[in-house]
């Protein structure tokens, strides 16, 4: 089955400060989708890739997927603290499959 | 709906009772799924309905949990006979169809006492 390894588990970050947040599979992924979760709340959906190579930006958050599709990074450029919370990566091997999750990166963003 | 929603969105029950969380999905999505998280903890996928096909239910961990739906609506997840274990936030989502982006709900997050 599809496992979703995530590194760094958590993370604090001086305000302004760039950032990277890396998922990797054990196997060939046929979508990658990130979310961010806050406390209390859903996942919000922020990107998904799919092609080898594949690189998408939404405000200052770009996601990139590598050649292989097998590993993903989440760069993002001058945190805020409306940053903070977890991102997950979700990736199902086929598009005929439920989504697995990594276990998540917690961000904290000090002032 | 403009968004999937789920309630209760806090549920206390004691250990022993059995408890139903409700999921409304967004209008027109045929894919449903439950997710679990615990405290800390990835989501570990419960079951999925696509359409009319038969549900899977690979990922329910006990057969005191079991899920319905209605048609392309409302999906309840039930748990009967509550443990501490079960206490997690139950998240569900829905998509337009298998291998496009889910949107979730909210969650409900449980604790058994």
């Amino acid at each position: 089955s599809q496992e979703l390894e995530q590194s760094p588990q958590s993370l604090i970050v001086q305000e302004g400060k760039n950032l990277t947040i890396n998922c990797t599979s054990s196997k060939t992924l046929y979508g990658l989708y990130w979310y961010k979760q806050k406390y209390g709340e859903g996942l919000i959906f922020l990107m998904m890739l799919q092609k080898g190579g594949e690189e998408k930006s939404h405000e200052k958050i770009t996601a990139k997927l590598d050649e292989k599709k097998q590993q993903s990074s989440l760069h993002i450029t001058a945190s805020q603290p409306s940053h903070a919370g977890i991102y997950l990566c979700g990736a199902d091997g086929s598009g005929n499959t439920p989504l697995v999750f990594g276990k998540g990166t917690r961000l904290s963003v000090i002032a | 709906g403009a968004g999937v929603s789920q309630s209760p969105s806090n549920k206390v029950t004691e250990k022993g009772k059995d408890v139903e969380l409700r999921c409304d999905p967004i209008s027109g999505h045929t894919a449903l799924y439950w997710y679990r998280q615990r405290l800390g903890q990835g989501l570990e996928f419960l079951i999925y309905f696509q359409g009319n096909s038969a549900p899977d239910k690979s990922g329910l961990p006990s057969d005191r949990f079991s899920a319905e739906r209605t048609g392309e609506s409302v999906s309840t997840l039930t748990i009967q006979r509550t443990q501490q274990e079960d206490s997690a936030v139950y998240l569900c989502a829905s998509s337009l169809e298998m291998g496009y982006g889910y949107t979730f709900g909210s969650g409900t997050r449980l604790t058994v006492v």
